[in-house]
């Protein structure tokens, strides 16, 4: 079992559908939680990040953590044909080391 | 607006050539990481440097692969030989602790 699952997708929705991207973990020290997007043929970009539990809003997005489940959402408000783009969660434990695990990215299409 | 750089953006080469990867991480930022990507595997970590100390490089293969920062503006990896299963986008990413900020990557194709 991988330290941290992600669907892989395809997602497809329609236009100003609410979007729900989740990733699971099993490792319990994992205290830094971030949602990368990365566009095709280009660089991931940090879009959210929370430390420990509970929830963040940043605009259209809310990233959310569960850790009694071992589990984090990215939730999409809105979604727009410019959201298409694959979502990848990362994680990472506490105490100054700072290397990141990933998911393996879910692909999200937004259709008009 | 600071950003990571890489060059070159694109490489093809043919097997056994040796390749050079350059990256200019954000100043200011302590950390950087080398990773590869491909559909396969996703993202895979090859190097971690903090303060341009080599904190990790076990996913990196020994044989054929060296990572370096000679100053704190440049980090390079090399492959020497490079071989068709090297074949990936190599990603350079800087950071200030816990988050990291991607470089465009290298799209490296070896024949």
């Amino acid at each position: 079992q991988k330290e941290v699952e992600q669907d892989p997708g395809p997602l497809s929705v329609p236009e100003g559908a609410i979007v729900s991207l989740n990733c699971t973990y099993s490792n319990s020290a994992f205290q830094y939680f971030m949602w990368y997007r990365q566009y095709s043929r280009k660089g991931p970009e940090l879009l959210m990040y929370t430390y420990s539990s509970g929830n963040k809003e940043d605009g259209r997005f809310t990233a959310q953590v569960d850790k009694s489940s071992k589990y984090i959402s990215l939730f999409i408000r809105d979604s727009q044909p410019s959201d298409s783009a694959t979502y990848l969660c990362a994680m990472s434990r506490s105490g100054g080391s700072y290397i990141p695990t990933f998911g393996r990215g879910t692909s999200l299409i937004v259709h008009p | 607006d600071a950003r990571v750089t890489q060059t070159p953006r694109h490489k093809v080469t043919e097997m056994g050539q040796e390749v050079t990867m350059r990256c200019q991480p954000i100043l200011g930022h302590n950390t950087v990481f080398w990773y590869r990507q491909t559909m396969m595997q996703g993202l895979e970590l090859l190097a971690y440097f903090r303060n341009r100390a080599p904190l990790d490089d076990s996913g990196m293969p020994k044989d054929r692969f060296s990572a370096e920062m000679p100053d704190a503006t440049l980090a390079t990896l090399k492959i020497q030989p490079s071989e068709p299963r090297d074949s990936a986008v190599y990603f350079c990413a800087s950071g200030p602790g816990e988050t990291q900020y991607f470089g465009p990557g290298t799209r490296l194709l070896v024949l």
